[in-house]
């Protein structure tokens, strides 16, 4: 299997300017979780889902985020607008359900200007 | 008070030397994990352990559930084992992880 699948690598971007983050989760996964790191604030849980169900969005910062995951191997976090204070590394990771390993992607980088 | 907090937030250490990394939790867990992040890199899981000890080469954790405490050695560290290593716990119940902020280790040669 491939791992974690995340797309693109390195976003650039203005402020203001919508955003779209794209994950692919390993085939099988039930679970699919997007994280947020920053050197202030470490690594933050911002939703998860449970086969394609948003379960946890209790970390999605404001009405700017959102994520949708529409089939089992593809999920996407979307800012809109976008701020300066939203550039960190986004990470995609999935894992199958119950005391099991979780898989990370190898995360955008996004930089907001 | 964070739930979960890791010591020293820093270490630097020559190569050869025995590593240890200490992972105190708040809350009652189902599982620990350890990750290790190399900069600029992903993020890679090394261990999952809920009760007492596992090896991987020259990687042990260990946890005593009692304590809430948990701690990652490395023995004979090289720099290649300069990293970032991360605990994170998931609670009773849950399937999210709530992750320590981290230590940053450098291994000199």
């Amino acid at each position: 299997d491939a791992g974690v699948i995340q797309s693109p690598r390195h976003e650039v971007t203005e402020m203001g300017q919508e955003v779209t983050l794209r994950c692919k989760p390993i085939s099988g996964h039930d679970y699919l979780f997007w994280y947020r790191q920053t050197m202030m604030r470490g690594l933050e849980l911002l939703i998860y889902f449970n086969n394609n169900v948003p379960i946890d969005d209790s970390g999605m910062p404001e009405d700017r985020f959102s994520a949708k995951m529409p089939n089992a191997s593809f999920s996407t976090l979307k800012i809109q607008p976008s701020e300066p204070r939203d550039s960190a590394v986004y990470f995609c990771a999935s894992s199958l359900r119950g005391p099991y390993e979780q898989y990370f992607g190898p995360g955008t980088r996004l930089t907001v200007t | 008070k964070n739930e979960v907090e890791q010591s020293p937030q820093n270490l630097t250490a020559q190569e050869g030397e025995f590593i240890t990394i200490n992972c105190s939790y708040s809350v009652g867990i189902s599982a620990l994990h350890w990750l290790q992040q190399h900069p600029g890199g992903g993020i890679v899981s090394l261990f999952m352990l809920s009760s007492g000890k596992k090896k991987h080469g020259r990687l042990i954790a260990t946890i005593n559930i009692q304590e809430k405490h948990s701690s990652l050695h490395i023995t004979a560290s090289h720099p290649r084992d300069s990293a970032v290593y991360i605990c994170a716990v998931r609670a009773w119940g849950a399937q999210k992880l709530v992750f320590g902020q981290g230590t940053r280790l450098t291994i000199n040669p």
